[in-house]
């Protein structure tokens, strides 16, 4: 069976520091892979997707990166983090090909002190 | 450009009582529509989906929801609630094919009162 796994769970980090967040799935191979962010009343919004390796599409600008080094590993960095950065940052995957429903992993919390 | 509007953020109901969370979409191509449970601190977990077919889908925690092609809404209800039913709630869209993106709501929450 497939799972994803996120990590950390929970994140403070002081302004200005740097930040990696990693995502990896098992059981599967050449997923969708997706990084969404959600702030407090302010539903799931899509940060980045990306359909293979190196493949990377941002939905919005902002002060993050996403990377996909290996097929099945996406990670979500930021050179320098800002207070508006702190939120509860979700990775999920989805299948190739149609009629797809995607996956969630377990979610970080971030908190930008 | 894709949306989906969840006009209710957030419902309150008695234990027992029938539940019905509100879901518009905006879609430019034939649309894939999810509804998704969240506890909190947790992941999403999806409880139905609807892309052809029989417009009245079954989930799981017996939860089920109708499209309506004419009003662009794909409304979840449960005839009675429980309270572990309370959660946040996401309604989302997802193209046919994968590989594009995938638009959530901004969420409703439920509270489930004794």
């Amino acid at each position: 069976s497939q799972t994803i796994h996120q990590w950390p769970a929970t994140l403070v980090q002081p302004v200005g520091s740097p930040l990696s967040l990693e995502c990896t799935v098992e059981g599967t191979s050449n997923p969708n892979l997706y990084w969404y962010r959600q702030a407090a009343g302010r539903g799931l919004q899509l940060l980045f997707y990306s359909v293979g390796i190196g493949q990377i599409s941002s939905e919005v600008p902002q002060n993050l990166s996403a990377s996909r080094p290996q097929d099945r590993q996406f990670i979500l960095s930021s050179k320098k983090l800002l207070l508006s950065d702190s939120g509860f940052y979700l990775c999920a995957w989805r299948r190739q090909g149609r009629l797809t429903e995607a996956f969630f992993g377990q979610g970080t919390r971030l908190t930008v002190v | 450009a894709q949306s989906v509007t969840q006009p209710d953020i957030h419902i309150t109901v008695s234990e027992g009582a029938s539940l019905e969370l509100r879901c518009n979409y905006s879609y430019g191509a034939t649309p894939y529509l999810f509804w998704y449970v969240q506890s909190p601190g947790q992941g999403l977990q999806l409880l139905l989906k609807y892309f052809s077919g029989d417009t009245l889908v079954q989930g799981i925690k017996g939860f089920e929801a109708e499209f309506k092609r004419s009003q662009s809404s794909f409304n979840l209800r449960k005839p009675s609630v429980h309270w572990s039913d309370a959660a946040e709630y996401f309604c989302a869209v997802g193209a046919v094919f994968s590989g594009n993106q995938f638009y959530f709501g901004t969420g409703t929450s439920l509270t489930v009162i004794p």
